[in-house]
């Protein structure tokens, strides 16, 4: 079935820090989303993306949907420790399917 | 609004019980989903539903059963537990937003359930 190339698979950074990561796939998706999920918790909406090339911010979060539309970024500044977490990309296939295909995720820890 | 609701929290099974894994969400969403989460991977999807009364399977559907008799309840069944099975369980939910080509549709997900089968 389909994949989602997640990357990096993980990383340690410094408070302070930008961070970036993304999500590439041989599939073209309709829509890209980005969650993050918190330690025994479900996975949270960050941003959402529905047009190629489009740049998105949500506070010191900003996401971009690739041109060919088999790909986004995920970039975080100015990192602190609440940001520690597991980030996930999810690609919908096709408007009206609402079934997505998640990545395997990028664990973000963050030293203070 | 409590969202969506998981039960139990953690469960430890044996090869071949079976048991229900309970998910509630008073949003009034039509769409709810299972999904499975393994060690270092992302989620995957057991099974889905549209509407009371509708269901269809999504990646790894084998070994488990779902029914919708309501809107606001989406149980799943594992029928006989195996040692494959140990995940932890997400269920969610979302609008319906088929009428609309360019909107997204967010899943709003519930804490899981860390299934162990020994």
């Amino acid at each position: 079935g389909q994949q989602l190339n997640q990357s990096p698979q993980s990383m340690f950074i410094q408070e302070g820090e930008d961070v970036s990561m993304n999500c590439t796939s041989s599939s073209i998706f309709n829509t890209w989303l980005w969650y993050k999920q918190d330690p025994g918790e479900g996975p949270v909406l960050l941003i959402a993306l529905y047009k190629a090339g489009e740049l998105t911010s949500n506070g010191r979060l900003t996401a971009q949907f690739g041109i060919t539309r088999k790909d986004s970024f995920l970039n975080i500044s100015a990192s602190i420790p609440s940001d520690v977490g597991i980030y996930f990309c999810a690609g919908q296939l096709a408007p009206g399917t609402y079934k997505y295909i998640f990545g395997t995720g990028t664990r973000l820890k963050v030293l203070a | 609004n409590a969202g969506v609701t998981q039960t139990p929290k953690f469960r430890i099974l044996k090869i071949g019980q079976s048991m229900t894994l309970q998910c509630t969400q008073d949003m009034n969403h039509n769409y709810m989903y299972w999904y499975r989460q393994d060690p270092g991977m992302g989620l995957k999807l057991i099974y889905y539903s549209v509407g009371a009364g509708i269901t269809d399977k999504g990646e790894v559907p084998n070994g488990y059963n779902v029914s919708r008799s309501t809107t606001e309840d989406f149980p799943l069944r594992l029928e006989l537990a195996a040692p494959s099975q140990t995940s932890v369980y997400f269920c969610a939910s979302s609008y319906d937003l088929s009428r609309d080509r360019d909107s997204y549709n967010e899943q709003f997900f519930g804490p899981g359930t860390r299934l162990t089968v020994l």
